[in-house]
């Protein structure tokens, strides 16, 4: 199976802040089949970007996704209060499908 | 709005099984998205389990292939998780979701989870 590592584990910023989000996966990904997900405690996952670099509906453009392989990244340009959460990376191109295991993005 | 919301046991027996529905509302089950389960033990990560179709194909994970059963109910539009001979290891916030063809067929949806803890 693919293995996704994400980098760093917590990610300590101030509102305003620019945040970047690595996925590295133990083989090469299609990009076509690259998500990225929000979590908050007591809330349901959010999907962010589909695609590797598509935002689903509703995703501010604050928002993005690059990258190709093995190597992706998620952006958030200016960090907003609601943005610090978890978020997580995942492939389903290839079965079983398999998820990063988080980057918690806090207040510094 | 697309909702889906998890219920059953929060308890259960070593060796026995888990089993949990997961009523969808905003959508039918006989949509073109399968219809997922996830689940996180605590502090570690998202696992997927396994999925169905409208159809009533499945795909499992291979690591609990052997004691996952996923079946579907279209009259009240809900699925369910079976999972056996159930150990400690099987502790965890379990999620429903749909993978969604409107995205290429991520997961577009969730639940918010219930923990299940196996235990005496």
């Amino acid at each position: 199976e693919i293995v996704l590592t994400q980098s760093p584990g917590t990610l300590s910023l101030s509102p305003g802040e620019r945040a970047t989000l690595s996925c590295r996966a133990s083989q090469s990904v299609s990009s076509t089949y690259l998500a990225w997900y929000q979590q908050k405690p007591g809330q349901a996952h959010r999907l962010l970007i589909y695609g590797a670099s598509n935002r689903a509906t509703g995703i501010p453009d604050r928002f993005s996704g690059s990258g190709s392989g093995t190597d992706f990244t998620l952006t958030i340009a200016r960090l907003e209060p609601e943005d610090f959460a978890v978020y997580y990376c995942q492939q389903y191109g290839s079965s079983p499908q398999t998820f990063g295991q988080g980057t918690k993005v806090d207040i510094k | 709005q697309v909702q889906l919301q998890e219920s059953g046991p929060g308890l259960v027996k070593p060796s026995g099984t888990l089993s949990l529905t997961c009523v969808v509302s905003g959508d039918s089950i006989s949509s073109s998205n399968w219809w997922s389960w996830i689940r996180q033990p605590p502090g570690k990560g998202l696992e997927w389990i396994g999925e169905i179709y409208h159809s009533g194909s499945t795909n499992y994970n291979p690591s609990l292939k052997s004691r996952v059963t996923i079946s579907l109910d279209k009259s009240k539009n809900h699925f369910s998780l079976k999972l056996s001979s159930v150990t400690a290891a099987d502790t965890a916030v379990y999620f429903c979701a749909r993978r969604g063809y409107s995205y290429g067929y991520c997961f577009d949806n969730w639940g918010q989870g219930t923990l299940v803890t196996v235990s005496s």
